[in-house]
C-alpha cells in the first residue's frame, strides 16, 4: 500500500460547492503539508502541520483551511470553490530534522486533480 | 523572498549520456536544497539533497552540485536511462518555514 494516499484522486465540481481532498499516511510523520501544482509555476505550499495541535498557514492559504483529525490525516477544503482553484494538490509528509525547518524527504502523495467549472 | 528558476524547460539526451539540469535560486540565505523527479501522473519522488555546508553530494547515478557564489544549483543523471525520463525540480528553503520549488525541466531520453 501506499504510504500518502489522496482521495479523491480526480474531482469535478462547480463554483460555489464546497470541497474536501483528504490524505492520509501510514509513515507515523507528524508534519503534513498540502500544495497546490498549476502548469508553469512551481509547487504552492498552501498550509503545513508541524503535529495534530499545529496548523500553519503557507504561501497561498486564502480560499483554503484544512483539518489535523489525527496524526495520519489531514484535510484540506475549499469552502466555496472559484475556477482559479482549478490545479493538481498535493499532500506531503516529513519527519522532524533539527537542522531544517522542513527538512529531510518529503513524500508526496500521487495528487488529486480538482476542477472548478 | 525567495525565487526558484531553472534553466531549460525541457531537455532531450540520448539512452547512456549523462544529463545535467540546473537551478538558480536568488536568496543568498537559502540554506537547504532538494531535487525532486515527477513521473507522469505521480506525485514528486524526493531524489537528492544538499546542505549548503557543502558543495556536491553524490548518490547513486546522481549528483548535486551546489555553487553558492552564484547561487546556482545543478542535477547531473550519470548513464541516463529511459525511467529517467520525468520532470525534475528543485526546492530551496529559506529558513523562517519557507520551501519554494522552481517550475521544473521535463528531461526526455532519446532510446
Amino acid at each position: 500500500d501506499a504510504d500518502v494516499t489522496q482521495t479523491p484522486r480526480n474531482r469535478i465540481t462547480k463554483t460555489g460547492k464546497r470541497i474536501m481532498l483528504e490524505c492520509s499516511q501510514t509513515k507515523g510523520h507528524d508534519r503534513m503539508y498540502w500544495y497546490r501544482q498549476d502548469p508553469g509555476l512551481g509547487l504552492r505550499l498552501i498550509y503545513y502541520s508541524f503535529d495534530v495541535k499545529d496548523i500553519n498557514k503557507g504561501e497561498i492559504s486564502d480560499g483554503y483551511s484544512v483539518s489535523r483529525q489525527a496524526q495520519a490525516k489531514f484535510s484540506l477544503s475549499l469552502e466555496s470553490a472559484i475556477p482559479n482553484q482549478t490545479a493538481l494538490y498535493f499532500c506531503a509528509t516529513s519527519d522532524f530534522s533539527p537542522a531544517s525547518t522542513f527538512a529531510d524527504t518529503q513524500y508526496f502523495g500521487p495528487g488529486t486533480r480538482l476542477t472548478v467549472l | 523572498g525567495e525565487s526558484v528558476g531553472l534553466h531549460l524547460p525541457t531537455l532531450s539526451v540520448q539512452e547512456g549520456d549523462n544529463s545535467i539540469i540546473n537551478c538558480a535560486y536568488s536568496n543568498s540565505a537559502s540554506d537547504y536544497f532538494i531535487w525532486y523527479k515527477q513521473e507522469s501522473g505521480k506525485g514528486p519522488q524526493f531524489i537528492i539533497d544538499i546542505r549548503s555546508n557543502m558543495d556536491k553530494r553524490q548518490g547513486q547515478r546522481v549528483t548535486v552540485l551546489l555553487n553558492k557564489t552564484v547561487k546556482h544549483l545543478s542535477l547531473q543523471i550519470a548513464a541516463t536511462q529511459p525511467g529517467d525520463s520525468a520532470v525534475y525540480f528543485c526546492a530551496v528553503e529559506t529558513g523562517a518555514n519557507n520551501l519554494f520549488f522552481g517550475t521544473g525541466t521535463r528531461l526526455t531520453v532519446i532510446p
